[in-house]
């Protein structure tokens, strides 16, 4: 079945420093969504990528779909305390109807 | 406007009683989910419903029942529970095709099986 796994499992980085997280499917991926949990809370949706090759950015972060649509990344520049969180990538398999998170990348940051 | 709602928010059970997890959604939305949450394992799919009166199983369906009771409500029923489903369990519900658009969470309920 339809796997998505994310890298890495955890990060701590110093605030200010930068912060990517990797997002790999095992079938193609007919779009990809992002979302950021903050501890204790709930998923909150973050943005989506429909086209191969999309790239959006929101403030300092930067979320891009890759050419073969398997794979995707979200980069934050100059991380913040407000960042810490969990952030999961979640993809929905073309002519299905399911959609899967990711394992999820928890970000801590130290100020 | 409440969005996705999920009762209750915190419950213990003994190990083979039964619970309902209500869900209930005013976005109007046709799509629902319900997913548990593990350490180190992400969100799973224990099941979906892509509109009113349908449902499907999703990656973790073993001893979960669920129930489209109409298009705004959308249970899951733990018929024997056992300690390997406590979890935090998560509603979602979404406009349209299930993975094309925004998905809306509840606040999760923590269930803890003794």
């Amino acid at each position: 079945g339809q796997q998505v796994m994310q890298i890495p499992q955890y990060q701590h980085v110093q605030e200010g420093e930068d912060f990517t997280t990797y997002c790999n499917s095992s079938t193609t991926l007919s779009n990809i969504q992002w979302y950021k949990q903050r501890p204790g809370g709930h998923p909150v949706f973050l943005i989506q990528l429909v086209k191969s090759g999309e790239v959006k950015k929101q403030k300092r972060l930067t979320f891009q779909f890759g050419e073969a649509k398997k794979n995707s990344s979200l980069h934050i520049t100059a991380t913040q305390t407000t960042d810490v969180g969990t952030y999961f990538c979640a993809g929905r398999s073309s002519g299905t109807y399911k959609y899967i998170f990711g394992t999820g990348t928890r970000l801590k940051v130290l100020a | 406007n409440a969005g996705v709602t999920q009762t209750p928010k915190f419950q213990v059970l003994k190990t083979g009683q039964s619970m309902t997890l209500q869900c209930a959604q005013d976005m109007n939305h046709n799509s629902m989910y319900w997913y548990r949450q593990d350490p180190g394992m992400g969100l799973r799919l224990i099941y979906y419903s892509a509109s009113e009166g349908t449902t499907d199983k999703g990656e973790v369906p073993n001893g979960y029942n669920v129930s489209r009771l109409n298009k705004r409500e959308f249970s899951l029923r733990l018929e024997s529970a056992a300690p390997s489903q406590t979890s935090v369990y998560f509603c979602a519900s979404s406009e349209g095709v299930p993975g094309q658009v925004e998905a809306f969470f509840g606040q999760g309920t923590r269930l803890t099986v003794v």
